[in-house]
């Protein structure tokens, strides 16, 4: 089975501080994922990695950068923590989408975030 | 907008009956995939139907999507307690990114 594991299930942090996310995976999949989930919002796209070192902007990128130096682990990265980034955050992995594969997600457990 | 939007938002059925919820989009899809998650955690994939498939089963779960109409309905048939949770649709369009929708809340009451 595949395992998305996500270092920290809640952390509580202060405005202005660095906060690290961070996400593992074992299947090696190519794609990985940040997503943050707040009520009524359903789940938006910060930032997606279909390869080592490369990153693409999701929907909502501003304030949050990532880093994917080794394929199984996808880091996000808040440079300056605001109380607006109070949410949970979904990390997730899939393979590329192809003919024998559908992109289905295999999500972790969520990091819950409260920004004070 | 990508996005699959829920119908209902919210939705409460005693145990053993059916629930039905609703997903609907704008735009062309290459399949559209349901997932359900339990408060507080993450979630779960339940079943993909592609764009050229119609209906799916998988155990009491049953999927039809109407490219014509851009819907999809998930059907759980004999509900438990234990499937009360979030069910989300979502939509891959042809990039690596799946679109999700806010999601119906169901609760099976005992």
């Amino acid at each position: 089975d595949v395992k998305v594991t996500q270092s920290s299930r809640y952390l509580v942090k202060r405005t202005g501080e660095k906060v690290f996310l961070e996400c593992v995976q074992d299947m090696d999949h190519e794609n990985m994922f940040w997503y943050r989930q707040d009520p009524g919002l359903g789940l938006r796209l910060i930032y997606f990695s279909y390869d080592v070192k490369m990153k693409e902007k999701g929907d909502i990128p501003e304030g949050y950068s990532v880093s994917r130096e080794k394929k199984e682990r996808f880091s996000l990265i808040l440079e300056s923590a605001s109380t607006n980034q109070t949410s949970m955050y979904l990390c997730a992995s899939s393979l590329l989408p192809g003919a024998a594969n559908t992109g289905e997600l295999f999500f972790g457990e969520g990091s819950r975030l409260t920004v004070l | 907008s990508q996005q699959g939007e829920e119908d209902p938002q919210a939705l409460s059925i005693q145990e053993g009956e059916n629930a039905t919820m609703n997903c609907s989009y704008k735009t062309s899809i290459n399949n559209l995939q349901w997932y359900r998650q339990n408060s507080g955690r993450g979630l779960v994939h339940l079943i993909l139907i592609r764009s050229n498939e119609r209906e799916k089963h998988s155990g009491r779960l049953r999927v039809t999507l109407d490219t014509s109409k851009k819907s999809s309905s998930l059907l759980i048939t004999a509900s438990r307690a234990a499937d009360t949770a979030s069910y989300f649709c979502a939509l891959q369009t042809g990039a690596n990114n799946l679109f999700f929708g806010t999601g119906t809340r169901l609760t099976v009451i005992p």
